[in-house]
């Protein structure tokens, strides 16, 4: 069955960085594009991106521009999310997703806490 | 603000009717964009719970029905259940964004 693990809670301080994993597994890792989301506490949900494990390609959403990074790794079937620049209002939870057609989204991540503190 | 706009909260109780709204515009929803809906309970991931518009995966069970018309779409929930009881998020693409967008998020209560 499809499955996707992502790593443990992260806290940082503002003004520094963070990188976060989603191993995936129970489907062709190249079949389907995969999105990061947020959910910030008591908020709904946000968007972040999109990364095509095949050819890595990515596109953010614009908020996030030249703060993220997505990539992947092939090999281990791993999706990461790097955030710079952290601020106290990037506290939330972060989900990876599988992706389906333009787009709905049939897999998630248990996600990730990110609490930036000082 | 969220480009998607329901109801914070709607209830009923057990064995009845309750609809969720979804209000978008000519960007998203009016452009000819799916409606997808999600169940979340507190402290766990999202579930998918419709796609494009009015079809359900495998397993969630056929109380839950949605509908879209023009810029807006409704989840409808019928006999409703106290394991009904969670927030439901309506999301489909906007155009002009080209990103996924979401609604705030829905409430329901089981009274």
């Amino acid at each position: 069955q499809v499955q996707l693990v992502q790593s443990g809670a992260e806290v940082r301080k503002p003004g520094a960085s963070v990188k976060l994993s989603c191993e995936a597994s129970g489907y062709t890792f190249n079949d389907f594009f995969m999105h990061w989301l947020r959910q910030a506490p008591g908020q709904g949900l946000e968007w972040m991106g999109i990364i095509n494990p095949s050819g890595g390609g990515t596109s953010y959403a614009q908020g996030f521009r030249g703060r993220v990074i997505m990539t992947r790794d092939t090999a281990t079937r791993t999706l990461y999310l790097e955030l710079d620049s952290l601020k106290f209002e990037d506290t939330a939870v972060y989900y990876c997703a599988r992706g389906v057609e333009l787009y709905y989204f049939d897999h998630w991540g248990q996600g990730t806490l990110l609490t930036v503190s000082s | 603000q969220s480009l998607l706009t329901q109801p914070p909260s709607v209830s009923g109780a057990p064995g009845q009717r309750v609809t969720i709204s979804c209000t978008g515009s000519t960007s998203n929803i009016g452009a000819g964009y799916d409606v997808h809906w999600y169940q979340q309970f507190p402290g766990t991931a999202p579930k998918l719970l419709i796609y494009g518009n009015t079809n359900r995966p495998s397993g969630v069970p056929d109380r839950f029905s949605g509908s879209k018309s023009a810029t807006s779409a409704s989840l409808a929930i019928t006999g409703l259940q106290a394991e009904d009881e969670a927030n439901y998020y309506c999301q489909s693409h906007d155009r002009s964004l080209g990103a996924s967008v979401f609604g705030g998020g829905t409430k329901v209560t089981v009274l």
